[in-house]
């Protein structure tokens, strides 16, 4: 079947401006991570939704950064008042069941957020 | 705090050569280490996970709690294996991973 997949590949916004990333994550997965990769530096974990329970969102930056998960399928990563420092790839993950290391988190093709 | 360093931000080998690429992190925990790939145009993927202790395309990794490494290798590389390598470290009661900064594998011919 189809990978995880997000939308849109690319975006780019005014500072200031708010903006939605989506994920579809595999079917049948029951986790779902949000990481962003700024130049430079790592992937950063921002939240992480299991099943029905409430979500880790202990990697999120600031109060600016949320995200919801519909129906235990698709996330959305909303990011309010846009500053430069938020530009980075935003990567999308799912995985099974979240079942410690043998567990596989398959990764989106990420959504490259630039603002101006 | 976790921690994942990747000393080597980009690694230029020969075809045929043996590469090592470095991990080393700092966990309070029982360590659990994967390393991550993305080759050029395609998605961050899982290469392996050492509790598999498994290899990979021709690449190991062995955890060394001793000098808490997980360092990557392969005996000899080839061209394919250009790519931008992630060590990375579950943590959170095993559902985050804390990514190391990568390293680029570039192997010439």
């Amino acid at each position: 079947g189809a990978g995880v997949s997000q939308s849109p590949s690319n975006k780019v916004t005014e500072k200031g401006k708010d903006v939605e990333l989506r994920c579809d994550p595999i079917s049948g997965h029951t986790a779902l991570y949000w990481y962003r990769q700024s130049l430079g530096q790592g992937l950063e974990f921002l939240i992480y939704f299991q099943g029905n329970s409430a979500p880790d969102k202990s990697g999120l930056p600031s109060d600016r950064f949320s995200a919801e998960r519909t129906g235990g399928s698709v996330s959305t990563l909303t990011i309010q008042r846009t500053q430069q420092e938020d530009s980075a790839v935003y990567l999308c993950a799912s995985s099974l069941v979240s079942a410690g290391a043998e567990d596989t988190q398959y990764f989106g093709p990420g959504t490259r957020l630039t603002v101006l | 705090a976790q921690r994942v360093t990747q000393p080597e931000k980009l690694l230029s080998v020969f075809k045929g050569a043996p590469v090592e690429l470095k991990c080393n992190y700092s966990y309070s925990g029982s360590p659990e280490l994967f390393w991550y790939v993305q080759y050029s145009r395609q998605r961050l993927q899982l290469l392996l996970r050492h509790i598999s202790r498994e290899s990979i395309k021709g690449f190991t990794a062995d955890l060394n709690k001793g000098e808490t490494s997980f360092h990557l290798k392969k005996p000899f590389a080839q061209e394919e294996d250009s790519a931008m390598y992630y060590c990375a470290l579950l943590t959170g009661g095993g559902n985050k991973l804390t990514f190391g900064t990568g390293t680029q594998l570039k192997v010439e011919l």
